[in-house]
């Protein structure tokens, strides 16, 4: 079965840092560009970053860009995102989710709350 | 990066057909065949229910179909049931690269 397990998500004070991490497993993840999709309480999806199945291609939504950043560990199966100086506004629900085009395989989410 | 507009509420009785619209522009919706939909539960992950404008991933039920003309897309649920009431999401890729979903559209069975 193909799956995503997404962790990490915690309760931080405006201006930390918090890393998340999504495992796969059932399919090759390594060929698979994957993707971070928030949603804040109460309101719609929003698509955060994506990265090429290499590694070496990565975009950002414009309000994180310069403070997270999206890798991945083939070696291991793993997705991460690193949540730097984050604000109040980053509070979500964090989903992984396979492909860039047409997320078909989605995490069950890691919640990031935000607030002093 | 604005959102695809969707309407926010469509409601209809058990038995019947609704329609939800997705209206993006020229850069997105316009620009590709990768509009996708997905149905979202109370308290749960979003699921797959169309994708590349009108193709049904194995399991979803036939009385779900999907369309698109220029920059709007559009859902169809027809035989409406009660465990079709949920929260409904387009998205499309873009022409930067990127993903942008719609604000999304609460479904009611009355």
């Amino acid at each position: 079965e193909e799956q995503l397990v997404d962790s990490g998500g915690d309760l931080v004070q405006p201006g930390g840092s918090l890393r998340l991490s999504c495992a796969a497993s059932g399919f090759n993840f390594s060929s698979y560009w994957m993707t971070w999709v928030r949603q804040a309480p109460g309101r719609g999806l929003e698509w955060v970053a994506n990265i090429k199945p290499d590694g070496s291609d990565r975009y950002y939504v414009d309000s994180v860009k310069g403070r997270f950043t999206i890798s991945r560990d083939n070696a291991k199966n793993s997705l991460y995102l690193q949540l730097n100086s984050l604000r109040v506004e980053d509070t979500a629900v964090y989903y992984c989710v396979r492909d860039r085009i047409t997320p078909s395989v989605w995490g069950q989410g890691t919640r990031v709350t935000v607030s002093s | 990066q604005s959102v695809l507009t969707q309407p926010a509420s469509v409601s209809g009785s058990p038995g019947q057909s609704i329609t939800i619209s997705c209206t993006g522009t020229s850069s997105d919706v316009g620009a590709y065949n990768y509009v996708s939909w997905y149905q979202q539960h109370p308290g749960k992950a979003p699921k797959l229910m169309i994708y590349n404008v009108n193709n049904r991933p194995s399991g979803v039920s036939n009385r779900f179909s999907g369309s698109k003309s220029g920059n709007t897309a559009s859902l169809a649920i027809s035989g409406l049931q009660a465990e079709d009431e949920a929260d409904y999401y387009c998205s499309s890729y873009t022409t930067s690269r990127t993903l942008i979903f719609g604000g999304g559209s609460k479904v009611t069975v009355l």
